[in-house]
């Protein structure tokens, strides 16, 4: 089976903080992606990365940034946290570059600003 | 951008009753899937069909496309207390070379014991 995992279910940080997420899955995946889920707006795509070092910007990448050092780790960073950017962040992950297959997602954090 | 949109956002059956949701999309699509998210948890994947197929199968789940509509239903069969979730539908673009999903903003789902 697929294994996703982030590294926190719950994270609380202060404003101005810098915070890093983490994602590792195990399955050899080429694409990984990361969203923040809000209610009544869905998921959203903040950034994906299709290999190692690279990245493309997804629908809300403004106040994130990421890195992908190693095929199996995709990192999401908060430069400078704020209260908006309390969310649910879900990583994921999918086969094949130029072709949307299914993605295999983390269990999520909960990231509070205060 | 939101594409898909499910419809309705909130819905709550007796168990054994049949559960039907919808999505509806905007623009053409190589694909679409379906996923479950339990609350506070991941997503996760329940059944892809592509453009080129009408219906699908998978257990109690039944899947139907219809792309002049650009709409598509999941029908899950005999529902259980476990089916509690929320149920989105992501489309995937008809441009190869492009690897991102769009998700709906998902229907709510309570199974009645």
């Amino acid at each position: 089976d697929v294994k996703v995992t982030q590294s926190s279910r719950y994270l609380v940080k202060r404003t101005g903080e810098k915070v890093f997420l983490e994602c590792v899955q195990d399955m050899d995946h080429e694409n990984m992606f990361w969203y923040r889920q809000d209610p009544g707006l869905g998921l959203r795509l903040i950034y994906f990365s299709y290999d190692v070092k690279m990245k493309e910007k997804g629908d809300i990448p403004e106040g994130y940034s990421v890195s992908r050092e190693k095929k199996e780790r995709f990192s999401l960073i908060l430069e400078s946290a704020s209260t908006n950017q309390t969310s649910m962040y879900l990583c994921a992950s999918s086969f094949y570059p130029g072709q949307t297959y299914e993605q295999y997602f983390g269990p999520g954090t909960r990231l509070t600003v205060t | 951008s939101q594409q898909g949109e499910e419809d309705p956002q909130a819905l709550s059956i007796q168990e054994g009753e049949n559960a039907t949701m919808n999505c509806s999309y905007k623009t053409s699509i190589n694909n679409l899937q379906w996923y479950r998210q339990n609350s506070g948890r991941g997503l996760v994947h329940l059944i892809l069909i592509r453009s080129n197929e009408r219906e699908k199968h998978s257990g109690r789940l039944r899947v139907t496309l219809d792309t002049s509509k650009k709409s598509s239903s999941l029908l899950i069969t005999a529902s259980r207390a476990a089916d509690t979730a929320s149920y989105f539908c992501a489309t995937g673009p008809v441009n190869f070379g492009n690897e991102k999903l769009t998700f709906g903003t998902g229907t709510r789902l309570t199974i009645i014991p």
